[in-house]
């Protein structure tokens, strides 16, 4: 049972937009503004996709972004691709005796 | 270009040991955090442990702790991770991984290696 709780599965038509939640608590999600998410491909090395909440890091499309409401975060994906299909990953600080904490993964389908 | 380069997985019996290594290059490698992270076949990723620029600090996962030690040797830029008594509940893939920020915790990882896979099993 992972610490921050994201949906199985979502899934959208190219184009269209889709947004992918990650709940936690106020003691990591809620409490802090150190949200970040990761893409993953099959096979592949995650990669950072958002951090602290809502900014891309260089190279990253503007077609992703990030927000934060309570303790819940979101992604949104705009305009979706077919290289988007990916696995996603919300993480967050943590103030418990763990550093970090990650959500169990979204998979997205592009159909 | 930043590059992580793990090495050293691999079989380990139950009870076993095996040390990881995380050669770092096209960055300064002392100015920097670094974190192994995991992910077993099929699941989710799984933080670790997590060491300071200079090895002040150190952390790790309850899951692991009184196990794993992480350490790093900024002279050869490496980071490594010592396994001892592996379960088959550590099998995963094993990722070190960059916290962006100079001589300080950002809390996210900007950077990771492409892996390598531990097994546990008799």
């Amino acid at each position: 049972q992972s610490a921050l709780t994201q949906p199985a599965s979502v899934s959208g038509s190219p184009g269209q937009s889709i947004t992918i939640s990650c709940t936690g608590t106020s003691s990591d999600v809620g409490g802090y503004n150190y949200v970040s998410w990761y893409q993953q491909h099959p096979g592949k090395a995650p990669k950072l996709m958002i951090y602290e909440v809502s900014n891309r890091p260089s190279g990253v499309s503007n077609r992703f972004s990030g927000s934060k409401s309570g303790n819940t975060a979101s992604l949104t994906i705009s305009g979706l691709q077919a290289e988007d299909e990916a696995d996603y990953y919300c993480s967050s600080y943590t103030s418990s005796s763990t550093y970090v904490v990650f959500g169990g993964g979204t998979k997205l389908t592009v159909l | 270009q930043v590059q992580l380069v793990e090495s050293g997985g691999g079989l380990v019996k139950p009870g076993g040991s095996l040390r990881l290594s995380c050669a770092a290059s096209g960055f300064t490698f002392s100015d920097y955090y670094m974190s192994w992270i995991r992910q077993a076949p099929g699941k989710g990723l799984e933080w670790v442990s997590y060491i300071s620029s200079s090895s002040s600090y150190t952390n790790y996962a309850d899951s692991v702790k009184g196990r794993f030690t992480i350490s790093r040797d900024n002279a050869k830029n490496s980071l490594y991770l010592q396994m001892n008594s592996l379960r088959a509940e550590d099998t995963a893939v094993y990722y070190c991984a960059r916290e962006p920020s100079f001589a300080g915790s950002d809390y996210y990882f900007d950077y990771w290696g492409q892996g390598t896979l531990v097994t546990v099993s008799s």
